[in-house]
């Protein structure tokens, strides 16, 4: 397996507070992800990065914050959590992002988040 | 936009059988497309990708795919399936723009039976 990351593997918090996510990985791959997983709708990516303080939105990212300060790191906030960000959120990386695709996703083992 | 879909929720198999998982995508241009499956309390592992080339691709654990244009279909096959194989199967696809438009199905239940 990839060495992949994250924590904490489930939590539980209330409407309305601050929660972030972290994913470290020892791979050394500049592209980071966060997706989400939900029942009927498959994954969908939040947000994701192509090196360190380099970052984009993805098809979900109304509601989350990211950053990444170092190469290992890639950190999912949700600013003031809502029953809706209750789901399974799992971070990827990959070597490249390009036409080559020599390098497909790994993922990590995920992140069970319940917002109360 | 890309799409895909995967129109079984459920596969049921008995040990032995051969399976298919079927998969239909829509894509601007070339497609690249993947099969992940998924097990209990785990993250996605990637299975197999078609980026060129012949049209039937073989992965990892005896899994294979046929890429067909006219049908746009990317159907998952395997010749004997096993127990061991009951997992959640994924089918993305992806222009050729990088990751960030890799679009996922809604996944594929195969259940396989002793």
């Amino acid at each position: 397996d990839a060495g992949i990351t994250q924590s904490p593997r489930h939590k539980v918090t209330e409407t309305g507070t601050p929660v972030t996510l972290r994913c470290h990985q020892t791979e050394n791959h500049r592209y980071m992800y966060w997706y989400r997983q939900d029942p009927g709708h498959g994954l969908r990516l939040i947000h994701y990065s192509y090196g360190v303080k380099d970052t984009d939105k993805g098809e979900v990212s109304d509601g989350y914050s990211v950053s990444r300060s170092k190469t290992e790191d890639f950190l999912l906030t949700l600013e003031s959590a809502t029953s809706s960000q209750t789901s399974v959120y799992f971070c990827a990386i990959s070597e490249s992002a390009g036409s080559s695709y020599n390098s497909p996703l790994h993922f990590g083992n995920g992140t069970r988040l319940t917002v109360t | 936009a890309q799409s895909v879909a995967q129109p079984e929720d459920q596969v049921n198999v008995a040990e032995g059988n051969p399976l298919t998982v079927k998969c239909t995508y829509s894509v601007s241009g070339n497609p690249y497309l993947f099969w992940y499956v998924q097990y209990p309390n785990r993250g996605l592992q990637f299975l197999l990708k078609y980026i060129t080339g012949d049209n039937l691709v073989k992965g990892s654990y005896g899994f294979e795919a046929e890429f067909n244009k006219s049908q746009t279909s990317f159907h998952l096959k395997k010749p004997s399936a096993l127990v061991s194989d009951s997992a959640l199967y994924f089918c993305a696809v992806s222009p050729n723009t990088g990751f960030q438009k890799l679009v996922f199905g809604t996944g594929t239940r195969l259940l396989v039976s002793p």
